[in-house]
């Protein structure tokens, strides 16, 4: 079964870069024909999608948010990470590390980022 | 204000029928893009519940249904329980802003 986990700072200072990593277990994130992305939901409120990469490394990022993040892989460790540069209070949310196979049919529990100072 | 627009609430007592609207436009559920629906639970992760429109993936009960015509989607749910109390999110893609889309979400209360 496959299981994501999300990982990083749960406090970050406004202006500051917000780095998050999602380790992938139960399969190999180098896998054929499938997206590793980034959603994210503020307290209270809907999703949002951040940003994807496909296996292949082909990057996708939501136009508003471009200029501020990048995602990555690591195929050595099984895990992809998003920076989101330039936080503000905006940016409080909770993020989910997701897989999209058509659809995003595995997540993982989501961590909370607060950004505050 | 969503692309993908959804009622912020709906309700129903148990054992009745609910649908939840998701209303897009043509370039996302009107291009052609398949639908997806997910169950959020509270302080939980959502969950697939329907994908490509109207298929169920394992596990999910047959209470849940899906349809799609033209710009806009529906999540039906049948002989309502307590235990689907939960927001909702329809999900697509749109070919103009080049993004992963979902709806507002839709709170579900059972009475």
């Amino acid at each position: 079964q496959l299981q994501l986990q999300e990982s990083g700072p749960g406090l970050v200072k406004p202006s500051e870069t917000l780095s998050l990593t999602c380790t992938v277990s139960g399969g190999s994130i180098s896998s054929s024909n499938y997206f590793w992305g980034w959603i994210r939901q503020p307290p209270g409120k809907g999703l949002e999608w951040i940003a994807s990469i496909y296996y292949s490394g082909t990057t996708y990022y939501t136009p508003s948010l471009k200029s501020r993040v990048t995602i990555s892989v690591d195929m050595s460790k099984n895990q992809f990470s998003l920076k989101l540069s330039s936080v503000t209070a905006a940016d409080t949310s909770v993020y989910f590390c997701a897989r999209y196979n058509n659809f995003f049919d595995y997540w993982g529990q989501g961590t909370l980022v607060t950004v505050s100072s | 204000q969503s692309v993908l627009t959804q009622p912020p609430s709906v309700s129903g007592a148990p054992g009745q029928r609910v649908t939840i609207s998701c209303t897009g436009s043509s370039s996302n559920i009107g291009a052609g893009y398949d639908v997806q629906w997910y169950q959020q639970l509270p302080g939980t992760a959502p969950r697939i519940l329907i994908y490509g429109n109207n298929n169920r993936p394992s596990g999910v009960p047959d209470r849940f249904s899906g349809s799609k015509s033209g710009t806009s989607a529906s999540l039906a749910i049948t002989g309502l329980q307590a235990e689907d109390e939960a927001d909702y999110y329809c999900q697509s893609y749109d070919t103009s802003l080049s993004v992963w889309l979902f709806g507002g979400g839709t709170k579900l209360t059972v009475l």
